[in-house]
């Protein structure tokens, strides 16, 4: 079956540190790779996604490549804010958007 | 911005009473997701409908649990009787078609004591 780790938090940084979350995937086929945010308080969002190999998906400073090779699509961002302070959630889908298989999320506190 | 829009934002009962969760999915759109998140499970799909028919509950008790759409901008999730294990925050999320990304929920924050 489908599956996503991803790197336990929380990730504690500084303002304007370089940010990298973890994540690789067990899936059948080729999968499409997401990366959702969760503010406190809120619904998840979509942040970013890729949706074949080689793929780079990006938004708002946030990067991820899906990494057929490594299974992996790993989440940057060369310098973060305060508010990007949030859980962030790895995810797949072997059909288009729907059916998501989610990682545990992972817990960014950012401080000034 | 259009939202899904989730009823009660929060839920606190007795064990044993009836809870009733209401989600009204963006106009539009034809799948709609019900999910459970806890700090143990994570995010764990419980059930999702496509067109108001049921396409997968397995992820749902189905002794106490049931979900309904009973039209196109109203779907429910029951819990009957409620335990304290079901404590934990319920997301709807709903869909368009033609692979399009889901939408979530602010969430319903149940209690059970």
């Amino acid at each position: 079956g489908n599956s996503v780790t991803q790197m336990e938090g929380p990730v504690t940084l500084s303002e304007e540190a370089f940010l990298t979350i973890n994540c690789t995937y067990t899936a059948t086929g080729y999968p499409s790779l997401f990366w959702y945010v969760q503010y406190p308080g809120e619904g998840l969002q979509l942040l970013l996604k890729a949706t074949k190999a080689d793929d780079k998906g990006s938004n708002k400073g946030f990067e991820a490549t899906y990494r057929k090779e490594t299974t992996s699509f790993h989440l940057e961002k060369g310098s973060v804010q305060v508010s990007d302070s949030a859980v962030y959630f790895c995810a797949l889908s072997n059909s288009g958007y729907s059916t998501l298989t989610f990682g545990k999320g992972t817990m960014l506190l950012v401080s000034p | 911005d259009a939202r899904v829009t989730q009823t009660p934002r929060d839920k606190v009962t007795e064990m044993g009473q009836e809870v009733t969760m209401r989600c009204q999915p963006i106009l539009g759109h034809n799948t709609v997701f019900w999910y459970r998140q806890t700090m143990k499970q994570g995010l764990e799909l419980l059930a999702y409908f496509r067109n108001r028919a049921p396409l997968d509950d397995s992820g749902m008790p189905k002794d106490r649990f049931s979900a309904e759409m009973p039209d196109a901008t109203l779907a429910t999730l029951k819990i009957q009787p409620s335990e304290p294990r079901d404590s934990a925050v319920y997301f709807c999320a709903s869909a368009g078609s033609g692979n399009q990304p889901q939408h979530f929920g602010d969430g319903t924050r149940l209690s059970i004591l």
